[in-house]
């Protein structure tokens, strides 16, 4: 059960886009479309953003997008906001039955 | 509203037990999935373990399998954590979350967490 990877920090400045990777296996993310992706802040709850690649829970923006290709996941934020700088964790479920997270990325909103 | 939280945190010896608790409330708890999720000082967010709505399976990562017991009781609304055989490395804040109302695979709703420190 090793953790997906992720780049440890991103950036950007208010108002550009980036997106934050998360690989994986054909055991985890390239074997299933159940990748989710959390937002973080310090001391608080992680909260839900996008559920089975690409769906937004209800109330969360349009400007959070998520796609996959492969054993590859991904996290679109466009028109950054300061209120974006979190943490960011993937998750996948695996064919063990099991769920796996990414290490997190740090999202520093310049 | 959704609302988990969990008690039962606290400082334990190595090798010491402890229970958690998660009491759930704004939705139907025996018909969901529960989840206990944990992120050491300094590090990621790391699932631990995960039991179906009814109790019927349970599932664990490796490194608490044999030492940790999740388990639910529905007419108090209330998911535990049996921890034993602790370790320095069990450290975390340890979340209790409800599977996905859409992704089912997915973690929707969280608690606030609560401490457990793993020293001597």
């Amino acid at each position: 059960q090793s953790a997906l990877t992720q780049p440890a920090s991103v950036s950007g400045s208010p108002g550009q886009s980036i997106t934050i990777s998360c690989t994986g296996t054909s055991s985890d993310v390239g074997g299933y479309n159940y990748v989710s992706w959390y937002q973080h802040h310090p001391g608080k709850a992680p909260k839900l953003m996008i559920y089975d690649v690409s769906k937004r829970p209800s109330g969360v923006s349009d400007r959070f997008s998520g796609s996959k290709s492969g054993n590859t996941a991904s996290l679109t934020i466009s028109g950054l906001q300061a209120e974006d700088e979190a943490d960011y964790y993937c998750n996948s479920y695996t064919t063990s039955s099991t769920w796996v997270f990414g290490g997190g990325t740090e999202l520093t909103v310049l | 509203q959704v609302q988990l939280v969990e008690s039962g945190g606290g400082v334990v010896q190595p090798g010491g037990s402890l229970r958690l608790s998660c009491a759930a409330s704004g939705f139907t708890f025996s018909s969901y999935g529960m989840h206990w999720v944990r992120q050491a000082p300094g590090k990621g967010l790391e699932w631990v373990a995960f039991i179906r709505f009814d109790g019927s399976d349970k599932y664990y990562t490796d490194s608490v399998r044999g030492r940790f017991t999740i388990s639910r009781d529905s007419s108090k609304n209330t998911l535990y954590l049996q921890m034993n055989g602790l370790r320095t490395e069990d450290t975390a804040v340890y979340y209790c979350a409800k599977r996905g109302d859409s992704g089912i695979y997915s973690f929707d709703s969280w608690g606030q967490g609560t401490l457990v420190t793993v020293s001597s």
